[in-house]
């Protein structure tokens, strides 16, 4: 119940293309889901997050979609570049205490 | 970059062994948490400093401890190193408060062998 699933392991996209992350977790005790992003050797960097008392939030082309009913929440990655090769990291947290974090998606954006 | 730094980048030990990782947390930030991260995976949880206690601990056995400082910097010991160890642990920075940002250091790479 504490675990977070993450799909798809991998994503290719085409340059100017929109990834798309998918998480779904089961504990409902969950209230704040950000989502990190982690280039080779370097710690997770605090992309975007939402607490479930909205269904979507956007800054600048990266969007987070929420749907509290189905435990399931998203990661929209508009007009991708190559730069945002990198491997992507959903989490839940319950207040302070700890995250979870899925199990990684590693994009690719072709050139 | 975050204002969370690590030390060292890069660390390798022989089993048996054991090993000190170190932690500056963001300025203003109180609460230090430790992950480890195993290759190809997420980071897992494994414990939380917050007024220089222990404030939650995942599933980790007590070989691995830790300290807080008066200056909210951290550290991470591990006792008795195993082959498994090998993964880079990671310190995340936040304030004491709920649903708040952590900022992760850029971690440190420890190859038990």
């Amino acid at each position: 119940q504490q675990q977070v699933k993450q799909s798809p392991q991998s994503l290719i996209v085409q340059k100017g293309g929109i990834s798309i992350i998918n998480c779904a977790y089961e504990n409902t005790a969950f209230d704040y889901f950000p989502w990190y992003q982690q280039f080779p050797g370097k710690g997770p960097a605090l992309l975007i997050a939402i607490r479930p008392d909205v269904s979507e939030k956007k800054e600048g082309r990266f969007t987070i979609s929420f749907n509290k009913s189905a435990k399931q929440f998203s990661l929209h990655i508009m007009d991708s570049q190559p730069g945002d090769s990198a491997t992507y990291f959903c989490a839940a947290s319950t207040g302070t205490y700890k995250y979870i974090f899925g199990t990684g998606t590693r994009l690719k954006v072709l050139a | 970059e975050t204002g969370v730094t690590q030390s060292p980048t890069h660390l390798i030990k022989t089993r048996g062994q054991q090993v000190t990782l170190r932690c500056s947390s963001q300025s203003g930030h109180n609460t230090v948490s430790w992950y480890q991260q195993a290759l190809g995976q997420g980071p897992q949880f494994i414990f939380q400093y917050y007024r220089e206690e222990e404030n939650g601990r995942g599933n980790f056995p007590p070989r691995f401890s830790g300290l807080q400082f008066p200056n909210y910097s951290s550290e991470l010991n591990v006792n008795a190193l195993e082959l498994d160890d090998s993964a880079l642990y990671l310190c995340a920075s936040s304030l004491f408060i709920r649903n708040t940002e952590a900022f992760f250091g850029q971690g440190t790479r420890l190859t038990v062998v």
